[in-house]
């Protein structure tokens, strides 16, 4: 079992390129979470999905969108990239319970 | 709404002195509060939460609602406990955690 894997792991993008990040998982959960770390904030909620079908809103959604494909997989969009996005992101997963499952991480510098 | 609060930023610490990581919350009602652990190119994963009242890796945590806090406690520090540590609590309204900003906690020889 993988758990969650996120791709790529690093990405270098110039502002106002695009991009997508994915996320998939096996562990047959039904929620699914995109997070962004940045020193001193902690982690902050960008979007998330509680079942296949359905997304919402976080914290911290503006230049980003996210499709929920399907159970397995949820991808984080950035349409026109700026400076102010660089972070590591992180995709989790929820089941019943509130623990959540992170992925290893996507590290994005926007320059 | 809720709130997490880790005050300490870095706490530096000898091996085999004592660890205490503070956190404190606000939340209405009663909260689930977890300790997730990321080492150094690690992905985040939880310590322990409050409601199993497990001891994980040496590490526990008690809930004091009096006082609204939740620290983690380990009587003796071995150096691979040198990580970043992050206090989470669940989001209202939403199937999510509200992360406090973090403490790197460094473990000297």
């Amino acid at each position: 079992n993988a758990g969650v894997t996120q791709t790529p792991k690093f990405q270098v993008l110039k502002t106002g390129q695009s991009m997508t990040l994915q996320c998939a998982q096996d562990m047959n959960h039904n929620s699914m979470y995109w997070y962004r770390q940045d020193p001193g904030m902690g982690l902050r909620l960008i979007y998330y999905s509680a079942s296949e079908g359905t997304t919402d809103k976080g914290e911290v959604p503006n230049g980003y969108n996210v499709s929920r494909l399907n159970k397995r997989e949820f991808s984080l969009r950035l349409e026109s990239a700026a400076p102010s996005q660089t972070s590591v992101y992180f995709c989790a997963t929820g089941g019943s319970t509130d623990t959540q499952y992170f992925g290893p991480g996507t590290r994005l510098t926007v320059l | 709404a809720q709130r997490v609060t880790q005050p300490e930023k870095l706490l530096s610490v000898f091996k085999g002195a004592p660890v205490e990581l503070k956190c404190n919350y606000s939340y209405s009602g009663s909260p689930e509060l977890f300790w997730y652990v990321q080492y150094s190119r690690q992905r985040l994963q939880l310590l322990l939460r409050h409601i199993s009242r497990e001891s994980i890796k040496g590490f526990t945590a008690d809930l004091n609602k009096g006082e609204t806090s939740f620290h983690l406690k380990k009587p003796f520090a071995q150096e691979e406990d040198s990580a970043m540590y992050y206090c989470a609590l669940p989001s209202t309204g939403r199937r999510a955690l509200t992360f406090g900003s973090g403490t790197r906690l460094q473990v000297q020889p």
